[in-house]
């Protein structure tokens, strides 16, 4: 079973800059979540996904964060502009549905440096 | 708010040795927890969980974690610790019977000494 998919897994930019992470999640999972990991952190929830609609994004940055999951499968998070705080590592995780007993599987992460 | 207290970040112990990691919470209702382990170069992994029953769960690897709901806890034990456990460790935790994302202590990095 293939796991989920993030892409790139490293980006560098300056601050100011946009960037775009993409997830993949595995095939079949309806629930897609976006972790932020910043260094010496536990991962922290950006949003959920079910399907194609929000389930929660109170912790999203709304003024420079946006996140799609247009067609229920895979999803984007973006950052527009960046700020030197928001360095970290962008997780992406799936479960097969909402309930909060599911198991996460999480992807590799896409890791963040603004300069 | 619902919070996740790990209280050592750091924790060196030789091969064969015994491991017991801490873990505390603070929520109101019925919850869900979780280890999850990140070894070197490795993604996010689930250890085990609790979620009801039998407060001992077994997961994988020979680790054991026991919920113990008078005292908000739920720490990490393994008898015999091997090299191989090198790696960050997290619990987390979810609403009971909701459906809402994971949230994390800050993580105890393992280092197991040959």
């Amino acid at each position: 079973e293939a796991g989920v998919a993030q892409s790139p897994r490293y980006k560098i930019i300056e601050k100011r800059q946009s960037v775009a992470f993409w997830c993949n999640p595995i095939s079949g999972h309806a629930t897609l979540y976006w972790y932020q990991q910043i260094l010496g952190q536990g991962p922290k929830l950006l949003i959920q996904f079910q399907n194609n609609g929000v389930v929660d994004d109170s912790q999203l940055p709304k003024d420079r964060f946006s996140a799609e999951r247009l067609k229920g499968v895979d999803s984007t998070l973006k950052i527009q502009p960046a700020k030197l705080e928001d360095s970290a590592v962008y997780l992406c995780a799936s479960s097969l549905g909402p309930d909060s007993r599911e198991t996460q599987y999480f992807g590799p992460g896409t890791r963040l440096l603004v300069l | 708010a619902q919070s996740v207290s790990q209280h050592n970040h750091h924790v060196i112990l030789s091969e064969a040795a015994s491991l017991e990691l801490g873990c505390n919470y603070s929520y109101g209702g019925t919850v869900n927890l979780f280890w999850y382990v990140q070894y070197p170069g490795q993604h996010l992994q689930l250890l085990l969980k609790y979620f009801s029953g039998d407060p001992l769960v077994k997961g994988i690897k020979g680790f054991e974690a026991e919920f113990i709901k008078s005292k908000f806890s739920f720490n990490l034990r393994k008898p015999s610790v091997q090299w191989s456990d090198t790696a960050e460790y997290f619990c987390a935790l979810s609403s009971g019977g909701g459906a809402d994302g994971l949230t994390f202590g800050k993580g105890t990095h393992l280092i197991i000494q040959p």
